[in-house]
């Protein structure tokens, strides 16, 4: 059992549908992250939230981070297949000195 | 300007070899990481370490090694290559010890024959 387990593993939409990717966990975490992950590259960050409730806004794609810090749900608006990817839940934990990384989920948007 | 190099891109060697990944950050930061991104995409952090201390060592092999000369360089080094070795390695940087925000490099796709 990973301590992050991102729903749903892999997604296959057509260009201009919304989606949900979420990333839930039984731990409290002080601040989660997204990142997104194109083929033969490193991940590349998208948000962090910190605050429980926090809600923030990139373009198109809308991060909440759970009330209680324990998830969090990225939300696409009209994808298109430039949002295809690799999308990553991070967590970072009081105490504890290092990033904890999510199960993943792959979006894969066509024309 | 690349934030956070590592080299090389590809690796191919075979079994019992020993093979070093390098990485250089011109970010600043005092934190840097290697992580290791397995064939189902899970990354999982190896070794971070925080103005040239070793801070994390999860679990690894002692097969492997990293070292940093300085608080922008950290260096893999594995012996003794095994199948099971082969993944792609990530080098990241941060500038907190927790890894908030951090920079990843570009990966090196280790291949053990």
């Amino acid at each position: 059992t990973q301590l992050l387990e991102q729903s749903p593993q892999f997604l296959s939409i057509q260009e201009g549908e919304n989606l949900t990717v979420y990333c839930n966990s039984s731990s409290v975490f002080s601040s989660l992250q997204w990142y997104r992950q194109e083929p033969g590259e490193g991940p590349v960050l998208l948000v962090t939230v910190v605050t429980g409730g926090e809600v923030k806004k990139l373009k198109r794609l809308t991060f909440q981070f759970g009330d209680a810090r324990k998830d969090s749900s990225l939300h696409i608006t009209a994808a298109q297949p430039g949002d295809t990817g690799l999308y990553l839940c991070a967590g970072a934990r009081t105490g504890f000195q290092k990033l904890v990384f999510g199960t993943g989920t792959r979006l894969l948007v066509s024309p | 300007d690349t934030a956070v190099s590592q080299t090389p891109k590809y690796l191919v060697t075979q079994m019992g070899n020993d093979k070093s990944i390098k990485c250089e950050q011109n970010l600043g930061h005092d934190t840097m990481y290697w992580y290791k991104q397995d064939s189902k995409k899970f990354l999982k952090i190896m070794f971070s370490y925080n103005n040239k201390e070793l801070i994390i060592n999860e679990t690894v092999p002692n097969r492997f090694s990293p070292k940093s000369p300085d608080k922008a360089h950290l260096n893999l080094h594995i012996n003794s290559l095994e199948l099971g070795d082969s993944a792609v390695y990530f080098c990241a940087s941060s500038q907190d010890f927790r890894g908030t925000g951090s920079t990843f490099g570009s990966g090196t796709r280790l291949t053990v024959v």
